[in-house]
């Protein structure tokens, strides 16, 4: 149990869908990751929240959008993903923006259909 | 354009032995440096960081770090073989952790 948790684990979309991941940590960090990891590639980095205020998008296609309500929670909404979007997503979190230890959680592993 | 680089692998080695893992950067401004592991289906995990030039142990973990060449390195004395994993090189600059693929180890009874 690393503090980090994500929900859903797995899930099976169509690609006319639309589905939310969640992310919820309870270390007291103040910044918040989404990283993507696809078979045979690094871990690639989407967004980071700092304080709620989104200070990174990486060139992330509009299909995928984020939501950080607070400071210990944080979404990814989907839709019309395409199966090329299949893969392990990754949350994380760490004290500051500024990057010390990242903690990440268990991942939900999305395939599209 | 940051990057970094890890042999895939795998390396493998016998029980008991040393296990040497290698990461290069391209970024000289880096200024922090982590490893972590991962098991087969499960998320990055977490061993060791490290902030300044030389070694850091960490029980059987040694993170070595050298700004001048670029490179940090990671040593597991008595490798087990819950050892194998693929060990992720991460290094930071400014609000952005890149992770290199990764080396498969698998340390064999």
């Amino acid at each position: 149990e690393t503090g980090v948790t994500q929900t859903p684990r797995h899930l099976v979309m169509g690609m006319t869908n639309k589905k939310s991941l969640k992310c919820e940590q309870h270390l007291g960090h103040n910044a918040m990751y989404w990283y993507k990891q696809s078979a045979k590639k690094p871990l690639e980095l989407m967004f980071v929240y700092s304080l709620e205020e989104r200070v990174e998008n990486n060139s992330v296609p509009s299909r995928f959008s984020p939501e950080c309500p607070n400071s210990s929670h944080l979404f990814l909404h989907l839709h019309t993903l395409q199966p090329e979007d299949s893969a392990l997503y990754l949350c994380a979190s760490s004290k500051g923006s500024y990057i010390t230890e990242a903690f990440f959680g268990q991942g939900t592993r999305l395939t599209v259909v | 354009q940051k990057e970094v680089e890890q042999n895939s692998g795998p390396l493998s080695v016998p029980e008991g032995a040393i296990a040497s893992l290698n990461c290069t950067y391209s970024d000289r401004g880096s200024q922090s440096f982590f490893w972590y592991r991962q098991y087969s289906g499960k998320s990055p995990e977490l061993i060791m960081s490290i902030y300044s030039n030389g070694d850091k142990e960490d029980g059987r973990f040694t993170a070595q770090l050298n700004k001048a060449s670029q490179y940090v390195s990671l040593l597991i004395r008595d490798s087990q073989p819950s050892d194998s994993a693929t060990y992720l090189c991460a290094v930071e600059l400014g609000s952005t952790l890149t992770f290199g693929k990764g080396t498969m180890l698998l340390v064999s009874p």
